[in-house]
């Protein structure tokens, strides 16, 4: 079963740091480029960032780039996005998805990021 | 990357037939065949109904179907049940980017 486990989010003072984590299994990971969603509290979905299969290619939301770095060990099936200078406005839920025949599936859970003094 | 524009609601009862339509530029959904619809249940993830504009992943009834005209894409939902009383969100690919429309929420009356 393709299985996707997002980890990592928690309360953070404004202008602070957190890495996020996705843990992949039941897929060839390396074989799939990836994304991170974020949807804020009540509000739509974000697209935030993607990444290639081999990492080599990235791409960034307008509101992110310059702040937000995505990345991954393909050898430990996991996909990361380390988030520095974070604003009230990146609080929100985080998701991981595989992108397959553009599009986005599975998705995880998510998790919650709370930017907050 | 500006939002991609849907209705905030939509509305219909049990056996009807709604549409949600997402309009967004040439630059995504005018310049690409990869729009994708997502249904969204309250407190749960998203998940796929359509992508490549038109296509339905395995296990999508077939009460769903999408199409595309110029810069709008929409999203048919036949036969309503209560089970698709959910949100739904387009998304379009725009070449280095990802654009998802704000969302319409979606009330089986």
């Amino acid at each position: 079963e393709v299985q996707l486990l997002e980890s990592g989010g928690g309360l953070v003072q404004p202008g602070g740091s957190l890495r996020l984590s996705c843990a992949a299994s039941g897929f060839t990971f390396s074989s799939y480029a990836m994304i991170w969603v974020r949807q804020a509290p009540g509000k739509g979905l974000e697209w935030v960032s993607s990444i290639s299969g081999s990492g080599g290619i990235t791409y960034y939301a307008d509101s992110v780039r310059g702040r937000f770095a995505i990345s991954r060990a393909n050898a430990k099936n996991t996909l990361y996005m380390q988030m520095n200078s974070l604003r009230a406005e990146d609080t929100a839920l985080y998701y991981c998805a595989r992108i397959t025949v553009a599009t986005f599936d599975p998705w995880g859970l998510g998790t919650l990021v709370t930017v907050s003094s | 990357q500006s939002a991609l524009t849907q209705p905030r609601s939509v509305s219909g009862s049990p056996g009807q037939s709604v549409t949600i339509s997402c309009t967004g530029t040439s630059s995504d959904v005018g310049g690409y065949n990869s729009v994708s619809w997502y249904q969204q249940h309250p407190g749960k993830a998203p998940k796929v109904r359509i992508y490549d504009v038109s296509k339905r992943p395995s296990g999508v009834p077939d009460r769903f179907s999408g199409s595309k005209s110029g810069n709008t894409a929409s999203l048919t939902i036949s036969g309503l049940q209560a089970e698709d009383e959910a949100d739904y969100y387009c998304c379009s690919y725009g070449g280095t980017y990802w654009v998802f429309g704000g969302g319409t929420k979606l009330t089986v009356l």
